[in-house]
């Protein structure tokens, strides 16, 4: 079965550092692989994604990310990160005619 | 181009009782998938439709059931309300089962 596993629960970084956060599935092939962002009580914006290709891949928000498949991670970056990229950030594996299974999430705080 | 609409936003029932929760899917999407989202939690998906007809399920009991209509919007049902469906609802749309989906705002539903 599918897996997603978020291991940090809680990351806070300075304004204008740079973030990374971890994101490790469990797939029998290389699967479609996704960033959220959730802003609190709001639904989920699709950040980036991952089918196939170029194994880094850019998204909205200045934000990239890189798939690694002998690692089964797909963590996502940005290399300055401003106040209002504050949030819960979800890993998601999908396929084609199925669900997305989703991480736990991870919470970003943002210190002046 | 119109994205993903729920409603209501928010739902207070008590237990026991029957919801109805609406989805309008993203023009030309005839894919909708719910997912339910405990606090704290990530999405857990429920169940998907495509061409009006159920196309995967969770793990969710019958209780949990829906419809999708020939214009692909969606609802929800949830009959017998216990304490624990207290929860974010989103739906999501997609294009012909397709594994990127992109998320309505969706319904806090709270039990008591």
């Amino acid at each position: 079965a599918q897996s997603v596993t978020q291991p940090d629960i809680h990351i806070t970084v300075s304004e204008g550092a740079s973030l990374e956060l971890r994101c490790n599935y469990s797939y029998g092939a290389t699967p479609y692989l996704f960033w959220y962002v959730q802003s609190p009580g709001q639904g989920l914006q699709l950040l980036l994604k991952y089918f196939s290709g170029d194994t880094l891949v850019q998204g909205i928000k200045g934000f990239e990310a890189e798939f690694k498949r002998s690692q089964s991670s797909f963590n996502l970056r940005k290399p300055s990160v401003h106040w209002s990229d504050a949030a819960e950030y979800f890993c998601a594996v999908g396929e084609r005619g199925n669900k997305l299974v989703f991480g736990a999430g991870t919470i970003l705080r943002v210190k002046s | 181009e119109t994205g993903v609409t729920q409603s209501p936003t928010h739902l207070i029932k008590t237990r026991g009782q029957q919801v109805t929760l609406r989805c309008s899917s993203q023009s030309g999407h005839n894919t909708v998938s719910w997912y339910q989202q405990a606090l704290g939690q990530g999405p857990q998906f429920i169940f998907q439709y495509y061409r009006e007809e159920e196309n995967g399920r969770g793990n969710f009991p019958p209780r949990f059931s829906g419809l999708q209509f020939p214009n692909y919007s969606s609802e929800l049902n949830v009959n017998a309300l216990e304490l624990d469906d207290s929860a974010l609802y989103l739906c999501a749309s997609s294009l012909d089962r397709g594994p990127e989906q992109y998320f309505g705002p969706g319904t806090r539903l709270t039990v008591t």
